[in-house]
């Protein structure tokens, strides 16, 4: 079964508003977790890694302002765009580490569409 | 910059023929290579994984070579089935002191298995 679990698997939102996807590690403790971004036909792109009771880092050229990362807890992360527009339309897949850098486990990621 | 990339983007092989997909990368600290392959809509899934110690691994059907002298990787599959057309992305760890547990994607391979 799954290790790490997203939610909503699908999400459509109306252009300006906000959308929360949130990215769950079901059988061990995160110390961290990633958030990719995936356009059709093309490849993961990774927009940051979250830490555990610590901010977010983001990668370059990423607004962290518009999509807002919290880690609150060693299961849970959360990904919040927002102001959404329809070019935030996208897949977005979640990654989550142990300590262990070998054990990394992928989500079965969320669509959003911005309408 | 440095990347991880894929000679070709579509491969299509006959049912039962052996799959070879190709990947170069460019960071000669990278010391942790993954093959991932991902079906439409779904998040990555863990195929084989190799350490720079290493030059070949063997899981089941699958084979990891890894070249570290032209920096090149590549993933063959054994007897191609239907079930193995997906999109395939080698990936990239640059360890810890290289950012963590994070990974770069290369371009992906989209692999069509013809019956």
């Amino acid at each position: 079964g799954a290790v790490v679990s997203q939610h909503p698997s699908r999400v459509i939102c109306k252009s300006g508003t906000s959308v929360k996807i949130e990215c769950r590690s079901l059988d061990f403790q995160a110390t961290t977790m990633f958030w990719y971004r995936q356009f059709p036909k093309q490849s993961l792109m990774l927009m940051a890694t979250s830490n555990e009771g610590s901010k977010a880092t983001y990668e370059q050229g990423v607004e962290k302002d518009k999509f807002l990362i919290n880690h609150a807890s060693l299961t849970l992360s959360t990904l919040t765009v927002t102001s959404a527009h329809p070019e935030d339309s996208s897949f977005y897949i979640c990654s989550a580490s142990t300590d262990s850098r070998n054990t990394i486990y992928f989500g079965e990621g969320s669509w959003l569409t911005v309408v | 910059g440095e990347s991880v990339g894929l000679h070709l983007p579509t491969l299509s092989v006959q049912e039962g023929d052996n799959s070879i997909i190709n990947c170069a990368y460019s960071n000669s600290a990278s010391d942790y290579f993954i093959w991932y392959k991902q079906e439409s809509g779904k998040g990555p899934q863990f195929i084989i994984d190799i350490r720079s110690n290493m030059d070949k691994r063997q899981g089941q059907r699958v084979t990891v070579l890894l070249n570290k002298t032209v920096k090149h990787l590549s993933l063959q599959i054994a007897a191609t089935q239907p079930g193995d057309s997906a999109v395939y992305f080698c990936a990239e760890n640059r360890g810890r002191t290289g950012g963590g547990n994070k990974l770069t994607f290369g371009t992906g391979t989209q692999l069509k298995v013809e019956l």
